[in-house]
């Protein structure tokens, strides 16, 4: 099946600094990937999808000049955080679109970065 | 408006059956996904069903009924690796995936 790294798994920050989160699919072309941010005993939340060659889609109530995402090749997007403050700590995860057998579309997910910012 | 909805926890015994229910309503559909999230983990993907009818694959089996706007998950011969959160996800019109809130399975010995 599809995989999809990411780097880091962890990371610990002071606030006001800035971290950047890398989300790789390995074996398959990604022209899409999406970011999500997971707080504890909740589901999935969309910041935004990425596409390859052009601006990042923010979903609503998601600061695009926070949250800063780029996505340069068919191969890698990059979230960056930019002045991090504690209530930005959450679980941060990437996926990349790829296509079943049959021609439908769905997401592999990497496999997370917990951000910590002190 | 959007939505998924799906019990928030359930709870089985080892070796035994469960099914768990997910009713939606999208704007236009492409699909419904169901993936298996263990904690502290990214989800993983399980099945996938656009038409009528149930997809079988191992011990999980995933249905549709599309005119009904429902799907649910059957596991058989539960494992206690089987504990997990187990989330629904339809896709509209946009080919956008529409998230449920996850259900949290509990296995019982």
């Amino acid at each position: 099946g599809a995989v999809v790294s990411q780097h880091p798994s962890r990371v610990i920050c002071k606030s006001g600094t800035s971290v950047k989160i890398e989300c790789r699919s390995l074996d398959f072309q990604a022209t899409t990937m999406f970011w999500y941010r997971q707080f504890p005993k909740q589901s999935l939340m969309l910041m935004a999808t990425s596409n390859e060659g052009s601006k990042a889609t923010y979903e609503q109530g998601v600061e695009k000049d926070k949250f800063l995402i780029n996505h340069a090749s068919l191969t890698l997007s990059t979230l960056t955080v930019t002045s991090a403050h504690p209530e930005d700590s959450s679980f941060y995860i990437c996926s990349a679109r790829d296509l079943l057998a049959g021609g439908a579309d769905t997401q592999y997910f990497g496999p997370g970065t917990r951000l910590t910012v002190l | 408006g959007q939505n998924i909805d799906q019990p928030t926890e359930m709870t089985a015994t080892e070796g035994a059956i469960v099914q768990i229910n997910c009713t939606y309503q999208t704007s236009g559909f492409n699909g419904l996904f169901w993936y298996q999230q263990h904690a502290g983990e990214a989800p993983t993907f399980l099945s996938y069903n656009v038409l009528d009818g149930l997809e079988e694959k191992g011990r999980f089996s995933s249905f549709l009924s599309r005119s009904k706007g429902y799907s649910y998950l059957l596991l058989k011969e539960l494992q206690m690796k089987d504990s997990a959160s187990y989330l629904c996800a339809a896709m509209d019109s946009n080919y956008q995936l529409i998230w449920g809130a996850g259900t949290k399975l509990i296995i019982k010995p």
